[in-house]
């Protein structure tokens, strides 16, 4: 069955440094990865997607890469700041067959310290 | 523009009964997908709605039902309710069934079945 993984563990790091987050899948072909933000009692907020077909993808501090062949994705926040505490979320969009749906990782929760 | 808005934000209900959960859509969105996530875990594709029809549906039972009026907005409905449907009810739009460019997320509807 299709599965993903991301660190189950928290991620404490210092302020200014780079936070670094893994997402793993097995048995799935996406056809886009997504990544999400989410705070405590709050919806998860869209912050990038990377196609099948991209390599990399940045968008200000927010790097992501996708590997296909490894079935990995990483999501890398550079001069991380406390603000950017918060649960990240992993997702992937299937292709053709798939209209819409988005299967979810477990999330990895990031703490800054200043 | 108002994003996507979700009610109630919290409801206590007692095993047995129903509830139904409210959704609009952000502006300019006509396809909405319902996730239930539970504590500590990520968002799980409940099913979608585009055209006023089910699209495509996720891997829970005939209890969760749902239904898309002519405006766009959504409901799920939830009959025979267990303790293992305490959980955080997400509403996402989107435009087209098939977004690259990723979800809107309301902020929830916090179920809790006692």
């Amino acid at each position: 069955s299709q599965k993903i993984e991301q660190n189950s563990e928290a991620l404490n790091i210092q302020e200014g440094k780079t936070a670094t987050l893994t997402c793993n899948y097995t048995n799935y072909s996406p056809a886009y990865l997504q990544w999400y933000r989410q705070d405590p009692g709050r919806g998860p907020v869209f912050l990038l997607l990377i196609r099948e077909n991209e390599k990399e993808k940045r968008k200000e501090r927010l790097k992501v890469t996708f590997d296909t062949t490894l079935k990995q994705s990483l999501f890398h926040i550079t001069a991380s700041q406390p603000a950017d505490s918060a649960t990240y979320l992993c997702a992937l969009q299937g292709g053709s067959s798939n209209t819409g749906k988005l299967i979810f990782g477990q999330g990895t929760t990031l703490q800054v310290k200043p | 523009d108002a994003g996507v808005t979700q009610s109630p934000t919290h409801l206590i209900k007692t095993r047995g009964q129903q509830v139904t959960l409210r959704c609009s859509p952000k502006s300019g969105h006509d396809t909405v997908s319902w996730y239930q996530q539970a504590l500590g875990q990520g968002p799980q594709f409940i099913f979608q709605y585009y055209e006023e029809e089910e699209r495509q549906r996720g891997n829970f039972p005939d209890r969760f039902s749902g239904h898309q009026f002519p405006n766009y907005s959504s409901e799920l409905n939830v009959n025979a309710l267990l303790l293992g449907d305490s959980a955080l009810y997400l509403c996402a739009s989107q435009s087209g069934q098939r977004s690259r460019y990723g979800y809107t997320f309301g902020s929830g509807t916090r179920l809790t079945v006692v």
